[in-house]
């Protein structure tokens, strides 16, 4: 079946700090792979997208590398604002098809 | 305008209720689709409208009925609803995909709304 694993949160980091939130998916075909933003008391937004193999997603200092082999899609931010607290989805659209799967949200918190 | 609005922001109702849940979007998208989401989780698909014909109907009880009255709207309509029905119901927005192979060009990103935040009583 289809689905995205994403690792347990909260995830607690001092500002300036690297971030890593893991991400990993199993899908048939070539699902388009995407991360998408939650803040509090608002609707998701997407932060950055990749649609095949080896493509690199980024947006306002956030990559993401789609990794056919590993199946995988880690968000990477090289230091991280206090304004980066939120909820991180990572999600898949299931090739050929309407429908999206989230993984169960990374909540980061930063600290100043 | 790469926004999605939904009305209301807030709503309470009781169980022999009807209400209804209103989306907007004016990018032009031709596919759209409403999500559940509890508290602490992921949005949950329940329904995808393409050209305005429901085209993903993912098991979703009777007492919710959505309706695509045009290219820009879509509503949801609640009646009888369960306290665990209580919930952040979110409207999104994309393109229609253009189905080659499975690849869609890029052109797939969902646009959200704030969501509406729903209490049943």
């Amino acid at each position: 079946g289809n689905s995205v694993t994403q690792m347990e949160g909260p995830v607690t980091l001092s500002e300036e700090a690297f971030l890593t939130i893991n991400c990993t998916y199993t899908a048939t075909g070539y699902p388009s792979l995407f991360w998408y933003v939650q803040y509090p008391g608002e609707g998701l937004q997407l932060l950055l997208k990749a649609t095949k193999a080896d493509d690199k997603g980024s947006n306002k200092g956030f990559e993401a590398t789609y990794r056919k082999e590993t199946t995988s899609f880690h968000l990477e931010k090289g230091s991280v604002q206090v304004s980066d607290s939120a909820v991180y989805f990572c999600a898949l659209r299931i090739s050929g098809t309407y429908k999206y799967i989230f993984g169960t949200g990374t909540r980061l918190k930063v600290l100043a | 305008d790469t926004e999605v609005t939904q009305t209301p922001k807030h709503l309470v109702m009781g169980m022999t209720n009807k209400k209804s849940l209103k989306c907007e979007q004016h990018m032009g998208h031709r596919a759209m689709y409403w999500y559940k989401q509890k508290a602490k989780k992921p949005p949950e698909l329940m329904f995808v409208y393409s050209y305005e014909k429901l085209s993903i109907n993912e098991s979703v009880p009777s007492r919710f009925s959505p309706e695509c009255p045009n290219s820009s709207l879509l509503n949801l309509h609640l009646h009888a609803l369960q306290p665990e029905d209580s919930a952040l119901y979110l409207c999104a927005s994309s393109q229609i995909l253009a189905v080659v192979g499975g690849l869609a060009g890029g052109k797939e990103t969902q646009y959200f709304g704030p969501g509406t935040r729903l209490l049943v009583l």
